[in-house]
């Protein structure tokens, strides 16, 4: 266990819906990362928050956004959703924004399907 | 372009024996390279962060090196188990700028199947 929440474990829509995928840190961690997994592909860093702020941005599509409270908890809205955009969607955190050498603690991940 | 190619795709393998995963990257300028653990369906796992100077890093059964001359990686398990059947994630991660997560750039993994 990673001590990396996501909520929820599944997740089944149709076109053209909007979701919210929800993301627990590790406690002390300020750091959060969003990541999309397509099947049989590699993951693909979508967007990091750090403390609040925006701090990287990824392949993160226009119809996508996040954004991470002030409890630090971040949440990834998905709308107008297309087939395509049917994944698993992990959740990391660090300990700090920078540098890179800080571990990534991945959480369980988020299966949506889009019908 | 920043590209990391992991091979071979998939390996099949008999409980016991030993194997060896390799990353080829072509990102500049280099920080460190991280080999990850996924188990199907759940998160990726660190295994083993490596910088610019270290050349092998050892986590159990599990040893990896690094070339940064030729900008090669490779991960050694010995005596694999069942439990070892999973996908092994390369990542390189570019120089840090100010502060953003510097760029980790994925390789698409190896499959690996330990089979009794």
């Amino acid at each position: 266990d990673s001590g990396v929440t996501q909520t929820p474990k599944h997740l089944i829509t149709a076109t053209g819906q909007r979701v919210t995928l929800r993301c627990s840190p590790r406690s002390g961690d300020l750091s959060v990362y969003w990541y999309q997994q397509s099947l049989d592909q590699g993951l693909q860093f979508l967007i990091q928050y750090y403390n609040g702020e925006e701090r990287a941005k990824g392949n993160i599509l226009e119809r996508f956004s996040a954004q991470q409270f002030p409890d630090l908890h971040s949440e990834l809205n998905l709308s107008s959703l297309e087939l395509g955009d049917s994944a698993l969607y992990f959740c990391a955190s660090s300990v700090e924004g920078a540098p890179p050498y800080n571990e990534q603690f991945f959480g369980p991940g988020t299966r949506l399907t889009v019908l | 372009k920043n590209q990391v190619e992991q091979s071979p795709q998939s390996l099949i393998i008999l409980e016991g024996k030993n194997c060896t995963l390799q990353c080829n990257y072509t990102v500049s300028p280099f920080s460190n390279l991280r080999w990850y653990k996924q188990d199907t369906g759940r998160g990726p796992v660190s295994l083993t962060i490596m910088t610019f100077s270290e050349n092998t890093k050892s986590n159990g059964r599990y040893t990896a090196t690094l070339d940064a001359d030729t900008k090669q990686s490779s991960l050694h398990i010995t005596a694999s188990q069942l439990s070892d059947s999973a996908s092994y994630i390369c990542v390189v991660s570019a120089a840090n700028y100010g502060g953003s997560q510097g760029n980790l750039i994925f390789g698409k993994g190896t499959k690996l199947s330990v089979k009794p």
